[in-house]
């Protein structure tokens, strides 16, 4: 079964800092890796998503991850924080088969602080 | 606009009533989910539908149960035999043919008073 594991419940940096958000995951074949952010009593909005390809993924809003599957990690990756990205971020494993839904296992998400 | 609709935002019952959270997207996507968000938790999946007319249980379906009679619609309803309702309810949509992640709406939070 596929699983997700976000070991930081709860991290806060200054602004300006960098940050990295730690994802592992399991999942038995190439997995389909995406990270999610979300805001207080908000909907999930998708930052980036790894296929294949380059193991570093770019996303919006200056995000970027890195996919190491000797670590089974994909962890997301910030050079300079700003207050406005305060908000919830979840990391998701999915399978690769085309034709059938996507199911999506979530991790439980880390919540991140920004101090100004 | 394409999105995903949901509504009401907020949504008190009693207990012992049923309530429907509606969910509408205008994507032109096959596929829906139904997540439930608590504290600490993470999102759990509760019912997907790959196409009109059929859905699947997701990880924690009791207490549940939805309809898929149009693709752009998506409804779940909460039944009396969920034990433990008050939570924050989300739906998504996603192209089955790519893997491409998901669209998620903006939520429906219900409390059970």
């Amino acid at each position: 079964a596929q699983s997700v594991t976000q070991p930081d419940i709860h991290i806060t940096v200054s602004e300006g800092a960098s940050l990295e958000l730690r994802c592992n995951y399991s999942y038995g074949a190439t997995p389909y890796l995406f990270w999610y952010v979300q805001s207080p009593g908000q909907g999930l909005q998708l930052l980036l998503k790894y296929f294949s390809g380059d193991t570093l993924v770019q996303g919006i809003k200056g995000f970027e991850a890195e996919f190491k599957r000797s670590q089974s990690s994909f962890n997301l990756r910030k050079p300079s924080v700003h207050w406005s990205d305060a908000a919830e971020y979840f990391c998701a494993v999915g399978g690769g088969n085309t034709g059938t839904a996507s199911k999506l296992t979530f991790g439980t998400g880390t919540r991140l602080q920004v101090t100004l | 606009d394409g999105g995903i609709t949901q509504s009401p935002k907020y949504l008190f019952r009693k207990e012992g009533q049923n309530v429907t959270l509606s969910c509408e997207q205008n994507l032109n996507h096959d596929a829906m989910y139904w997540y439930r968000q608590d504290p600490g938790q993470g999102l759990r999946l509760i019912y997907y539908s790959q196409i009109v007319n059929d859905f699947q249980k997701g990880d924690i379906a009791e207490g549940y149960s939805v309809s898929r009679e149009k693709k752009e619609s998506f409804p779940l309803t909460v039944t009396s035999a969920q034990k433990n309702p008050t939570a924050f309810y989300l739906c998504a949509s996603s192209i089955t043919r790519t893997v491409g992640g998901y669209t998620f709406g903006s939520g429906t939070r219900l409390t059970v008073v």
